[in-house]
């Protein structure tokens, strides 16, 4: 089945620690999405990529690091500088960007500090 | 700048009554038109979408939505709702040939025996 694999679906971070959130989709899509939701204010663009070795700032890009090595793979960092990261983080992928389709989600990861 | 404003945060309903979701979007160009529906701990499914052409929209799950461009509005409705409904939706705007979608901030529908 074609589709968006986001892992792990729960994670702690300590005080200090980067924590990596590992999105990986089979769907053959150029374009991958990473954002935040928090209660009562949506889905909020945190980074995104049009194509393979590129990728671009959100709205709240600060205290996140992303790479693009390969189409099928999007991790995201959450590092230490991020001195809120407790939400729900989704993965979404487009077929191409400025495509007229809907993003696919996945299922999430929840984020929570120790 | 595009922005989305979903103009209730919780609409509470009982089962098998009618029930409208109100989006009203702003935009200089032309859009494209998402509502999504997230159930908990889930990412987001898409209920329906408007691209261009009659705009009256039928999605999943019973659910329509109508686009009218001059209130800059697009309302999702539902005749008779489910238990099942209950969820947070989610509606969406994107720019023609634009690379992001906006979401708004959601609203919870709460769906009551």
């Amino acid at each position: 089945d074609g589709g968006i694999t986001q892992s792990p679906k729960y994670l702690f971070r300590k005080e200090g620690q980067n924590v990596t959130l590992s999105c990986e989709q089979n769907l053959n899509h150029d374009a991958m999405y990473w954002y935040r939701q928090d209660p009562g204010q949506g889905l909020r663009l945190i980074y995104y990529s049009q194509i393979v070795n590129d990728f671009q700032k959100g709205d709240i890009a600060e205290g996140y690091s992303v790479s693009r090595e390969k189409k099928e793979s999007f991790p995201l960092t959450v590092t230490s500088a991020q001195k809120n990261p407790t939400a729900f983080y989704l993965c979404a992928t487009l077929d191409r960007p400025g495509s007229n389709q809907p993003q696919h989600f996945g299922d999430g990861t929840r984020l929570s500090i120790l | 700048a595009q922005s989305v404003t979903q103009l209730d945060s919780q609409v509470p309903v009982f089962e098998e009554a009618p029930v409208e979701l109100r989006c009203n979007y702003s935009s200089s160009v032309s859009v494209y038109l998402f509502w999504y529906v997230q159930y908990p701990n889930q990412g987001l499914q898409l209920l329906l979408k408007y691209l261009s052409g009659s705009t009256l929209v039928k999605g999943i799950n019973g659910f329509e939505a109508e686009f009218n461009k001059s209130q800059t509005s697009f309302h999702l409705r539902k005749p008779s709702v489910h238990i099942s409904d209950t969820a947070e939706y989610f509606c969406a705007v994107s720019e023609t040939g634009g690379f992001k979608t906006i979401f708004g901030a959601g609203t919870r529908l709460f769906v009551k025996a």
